[in-house]
């Protein structure tokens, strides 16, 4: 099965400047996922959908950040404006069915550069 | 916040040795979960562990789980040079009724043929 596709893999944009990505969860999953990791350490949590509503964002930053899944399948990650904290990777994963007590499919990520 | 944490944070061996990792937590949990990344590429989930499990096995990997301590092991036996990633545990948490994985800051080995 096809895994879970994310678009672009690399970004450079100055600061200020606005970016989105883009995932495609496997198939038929229900649960899509979206993941800031910075470098050297650990992917932290910031969005999590189940079909296309919110069931957790708490540590998704608002101001600046903003997601959404439409129909249930794509998601497109954004934020505007970028700050230089926000150089990361973005990393999008998905689960079948409310993910308890299963694993995360993870894309590739993609690698944001804010200069 | 990140929950699990990783011991040791680096780990140089040679080929052939095996590798231990150790994460440490500090919530209830359902389940633990190891994931490895290679360089710039995904995570890619490893093993699950389950609360009233002890002791799991993946080919040549061990997973312990001690819910007392709060802790658990991941040993790699005989280890390769494709073994040389970064491997995270993952804590899978209740939340709202979902689950929420948090990952600690993770462990860098590098096996040295």
């Amino acid at each position: 099965e096809a895994g879970v596709a994310q678009s672009p893999r690399y970004k450079i944009i100055e600061k200020r400047q606005s970016v989105a990505f883009w995932c495609n969860p496997i198939s038929g999953h229900a649960t899509l996922y979206w993941y800031q990791q910075i470098l050297g350490q650990g992917p932290k949590l910031l969005i999590q959908f189940q079909n296309n509503g919110v069931v957790d964002d708490s540590q998704l930053p608002k101001d600046r950040f903003s997601a959404e899944r439409l129909k249930g399948v794509d998601s497109t990650l954004k934020i505007q404006p970028a700050k230089l904290e926000d150089s990361a990777v973005y990393l999008c994963a998905s689960s079948p069915a409310g993910g308890r007590g299963s694993e995360q499919y993870f894309g590739p990520g993609t690698r944001l550069t804010v200069t | 916040s990140q929950q699990g944490e990783e011991d040791p944070q680096a780990l140089s061996i040679q080929e052939g040795e095996n590798a231990t990792m150790n994460c440490s937590y500090k919530t209830s949990i359902n389940n633990l979960q190891w994931y490895r990344q290679n360089s710039g590429r995904g995570l890619v989930h490893l093993i699950l562990i389950r609360s009233n499990e002890r002791e799991k096995h993946s080919g040549r990997l061990r997973v312990t789980l001690d819910t007392s301590k709060k802790s658990s092991s991941l040993l790699i036996t005989a280890s390769r040079a494709a073994d040389t990633a970064s491997y995270f545990c993952a804590t899978d948490a209740p939340s709202g009724g979902y689950n929420k994985l948090i990952f600690g800051a993770g462990t860098r080995l590098a096996v040295h043929p």
